[in-house]
């Protein structure tokens, strides 16, 4: 069966960096997203990795290994409003995401 | 960036009743749509999936008489929850795909929120 895990909740304290792991077993894989989401709002885009590496955007990264079926999303100077739950979703041979449970993050002052 | 939006946004409606959700490409071709509903405190939960001119499919375990999809343009999908009973009560979520860009990115529109009373 497909499978995608990432803890259910992590608390992190302002300013400081969190990091959220996702492993996945999937039939087939075309790519790894990473959503944000905030309670009552519909989930937004993060990050995309389909190659092995690190891929930065602002203070948000993003890691893949394929071989080990890993990704982890790091967050750095976190502010207030990164509290959310953060998705991760993997794309399937047939191009369908199939998504994690969800992170929920909550910051700390 | 690619913005898909929902209409509406809210809705109470009565047990028996049905009710008829709007998705739609603003600013690009959705050749595939999908429809989520999420609970709360809960994960995304995919249930269908449609392509532009032809059927929806349907997840394991989703209604497709009671969840009615129609995709009849690249710019509109259109959600109908049919004799809708207070156990659909749901924030459903669509989202949207135009795989001829070759970036498989899925936009998502902003969500409805559905009571049944």
């Amino acid at each position: 069966g497909q499978n995608i895990d990432q803890p259910t909740e992590m608390t992190a304290t302002e300013g400081a960096i969190v990091q959220i792991n996702c492993t996945y077993q999937t039939s087939g894989f075309n790519g790894l997203f990473w959503y944000q989401q905030h309670a009552g709002e519909a989930p937004t885009f993060l990050s995309y990795n389909v190659l092995d590496g690190l891929e930065e955007k602002g203070r948000f990264s993003s890691f893949l290994s394929r071989s080990k079926g890993y990704s982890y999303l790091l967050l750095k100077e976190l502010q207030m409003k990164d509290s959310a739950s953060y998705l991760c979703a993997v794309q399937d041979s047939n191009y369908q995401l199939i998504w994690g449970a969800g992170t929920k993050l909550i910051i700390k002052p | 960036g690619a913005v898909v939006s929902q209409h509406p946004s809210w809705v109470i409606c009565k047990s028996g009743t049905s009710v008829k959700i709007e998705c739609r490409s603003l600013d690009f071709q959705a050749t595939t749509m999908f429809w989520y509903r999420q609970f709360p405190k809960q994960s995304l939960m995919l249930m269908a999936t449609s392509n532009e001119g032809s059927k929806a499919t349907y997840e394991q375990g989703v209604e497709k008489d009671k969840f009615l999809i129609n995709h009849a343009s690249l710019t509109l999908s259109t959600l109908t929850v049919t004799s809708a009973h207070p156990e659909d009560s749901s924030f459903y979520i669509c989202s949207a795909r135009d795989v001829r860009e070759g970036f498989w990115e899925q936009y998502f529109g902003p969500g409805t929120r559905l009571t049944v009373t």
